[in-house]
C-alpha cells in the first residue's frame, strides 16, 4: 500500500462526454503527477502539480486538465472523450522536492470510452 | 523525443534461475534510472533506483548501469513464481519535474 488512493476504480463513458478522476496523495507528499497507461504500453506522463500549480506537461491536448488542492489531493479532467482515451489513469505522488523519479502510484482508474 | 526501449517478452525462466531484463535509452544526458514492477491489473511499484555507473544491489535484485552504452539492466537472482510480472524501465526526464519516461515493459514469467 502506497497511501495514494484514486477514485473511481473503473468507469465507462461514451465519446464526447467528460470525466473527472480523483487522487489523494500520500501524507507529506506535495507533488502529484498523472500518467496514462494504454493496454500493453508503459505509463505516459500527462502533467505534474507542485504546490497547486501545474509545473510540467507531457504531449497531451488541452482537453486534459487538472487541479491540485491545498491538501495536495488532485483531479484529472478530460473533456470531449475519444475512444483512444480508454486507458488506466495513474496518479503518483512523491516526496517534497523535485527531480526524483521515486514515485508512489495509486491503484489507478480504468476508463473505458465507448 | 527521448525514448526508452525494452523487449516486450515474454521472458520465461525456471524457478531458481537468474532473470536478466534489459533496457536502452536515447538521451545521453540522462542521470537517473528506475525499475518498476507491475503485476497484472495493478499499478507500478518501484523496486530499484540507480544513478551512477556500476551495480546497485538490493536483496535478490541487482540493477546495472552503463552510461557509455546507454544501457540499464535488472538481474533477479533465485527467481520465484511471485516475481512473474511486467518490469518497467524508467528514465528521469530531468528539468523541473519528476517526469519519468517509461519503456513498454518486459513481461517475466517464472515457471515453477
Amino acid at each position: 500500500e502506497t497511501g495514494v488512493t484514486q477514485s473511481p476504480t473503473h468507469l465507462i463513458k461514451t465519446r464526447g462526454q467528460q470525466v473527472t478522476l480523483r487522487c489523494s496523495s500520500q501524507s507529506g507528499h506535495n507533488t502529484v503527477s498523472w500518467y496514462q497507461q494504454a493496454l500493453g504500453q508503459g505509463p505516459q506522463f500527462i502533467f505534474q502539480y507542485y504546490r497547486e500549480e501545474e509545473n510540467g506537461r507531457g504531449n497531451f491536448p488541452p482537453r486534459f486538465s487538472g487541479l491540485q488542492f491545498p491538501n495536495y489531493s488532485s483531479e484529472l479532467n478530460v473533456n470531449a472523450l475519444e475512444l483512444d482515451d480508454s486507458a488506466l489513469y495513474l496518479c503518483a505522488s512523491s516526496f517534497p522536492g523535485l527531480n526524483t523519479g521515486e514515485l508512489f502510484f495509486g491503484e489507478g482508474s480504468r476508463l473505458t470510452v465507448l | 523525443q527521448k525514448e526508452v526501449e525494452q523487449n516486450s517478452g515474454p521472458l520465461s525462466v525456471p524457478e531458481g534461475a537468474i532473470a536478466s531484463l534489459n533496457c536502452t535509452y536515447s538521451d545521453r544526458g540522462s542521470q537517473s534510472f528506475f525499475w518498476y514492477r507491475q503485476y497484472s491489473g495493478k499499478s507500478p511499484e518501484l523496486i530499484m533506483s540507480i544513478y551512477s555507473n556500476g551495480d546497485q544491489e538490493d536483496g535478490r535484485f541487482t540493477a546495472q548501469l552503463n552510461k557509455a552504452s546507454q544501457y540499464v539492466s535488472l538481474l533477479i537472482r533465485d527467481s520465484q513464481p511471485s516475481d512473474s510480472a511486467t518490469y518497467l524501465c524508467a528514465v528521469a526526464d530531468g528539468g523541473a519535474t519528476n517526469k519519468l519516461i517509461f519503456g513498454t515493459g518486459t513481461l517475466l514469467a517464472v515457471q515453477p
